[in-house]
C-alpha cells in the first residue's frame, strides 16, 4: 500500500527553528509536496522537490532523498503567523496526489 | 484572476437528500480536481478533470458521487442519498497548463455537514 508519515503535532518558539519530517513508500515517484493550511483554510503550495538535496526559499527549505524514502521542510526565523498545519504529498507513478495526515505545528511566544 | 472559488462554503443536509457544489477554477486553468479532507487527515483524491473531459475517478468513491464538467470551466460535484459518513469537507484544486506534474492551487472548500 501507499504510505506517508509524519508527525502528529509539534511545538517550537517563535523566532526559533523547526524541522518537520515526512517519510513515505509510494507506488513510483514523481515528485514531494510541501503544502501550508491554516485551521478551516485550503492548503497553499510552499515546495516541491523531484531530485535529491535541499531546495531553498526565504525562511521555508525543503530536503529530498529519494533512496531513504524521506523528506523534511524546514522553517526558520519562526513567527506566530507560521502556526498552522503542513502538508507532505507524493506524486505516484499515476501522477496522483498522495497525501500526509499533516503536522499541526503551534508557534509559542 | 481571483482564485478558486467555491460555493456553498457551508451546507448542512439531512441523510438522504442529495447535494451539489459548485467550483469555479482560476481562469483558463485546464485541470480541475475534487478532494475530499476531514479533519486531522490530508485532502483525499476523489476526481479530476482535464479541461471537459473527467479521466480519473478514485476507486474509493461510490455511485453516489458524480462530477461534471461541462464546459470545460466551471464544476459541479453532486452526491446522492447523502450520509453521515459525507461530512467533510470538499476541496476543488485547478492547476494552468494541463501537466501532470504541477502546483495545484485551492478554493476555501464547502463544508458538508449530514445531520
Amino acid at each position: 500500500g501507499q504510505n506517508i508519515d509524519q508527525p502528529t503535532e509539534m511545538t517550537a518558539t517563535e523566532g526559533a527553528i523547526v524541522q518537520i519530517n515526512c517519510t513515505y513508500q509510494t507506488s513510483g515517484f514523481n515528485g514531494l509536496f510541501w503544502y501550508q493550511q491554516h485551521a478551516g483554510e485550503a492548503p497553499t503550495f510552499l515546495s516541491y522537490n523531484v531530485l535529491d538535496g535541499l531546495e531553498e526559499k526565504g525562511r521555508f527549505s525543503s530536503f529530498l532523498s529519494r533512496s531513504k524514502g524521506y523528506s523534511y521542510l524546514l522553517l526558520k526565523e519562526l513567527q506566530m503567523k507560521d502556526s498552522a498545519s503542513y502538508l507532505c504529498a507524493v506524486m505516484d507513478s499515476n501522477y496522483q496526489l498522495i497525501w500526509g495526515a499533516g503536522t499541526k505545528l503551534i508557534i509559542k511566544p | 484572476d481571483t482564485g478558486v472559488s467555491q460555493d456553498p462554503r457551508h451546507k448542512i443536509t439531512k441523510r438522504g437528500q442529495n447535494v451539489t457544489f459548485r467550483c469555479d477554477p482560476i481562469s483558463e486553468h485546464n485541470r480541475l480536481y475534487w478532494y475530499r479532507q476531514t479533519l486531522g487527515q490530508g485532502p483525499e483524491f476523489l476526481t479530476y478533470f482535464q479541461n471537459e473531459a473527467q479521466l480519473e475517478k478514485s476507486r474509493l468513491l461510490s455511485d453516489r458521487f458524480s462530477a461534471e464538467r461541462p464546459k470545460g470551466s466551471f464544476s459541479t460535484l453532486e452526491i446522492q442519498r447523502t450520509e453521515q459518513g459525507d461530512s467533510a469537507m470538499y476541496l476543488c484544486a485547478s492547476s494552468p497548463k494541463g501537466l501532470d506534474v504541477e502546483e495545484q492551487y485551492f478554493g476555501p472548500g464547502t463544508r458538508l455537514t449530514v445531520t
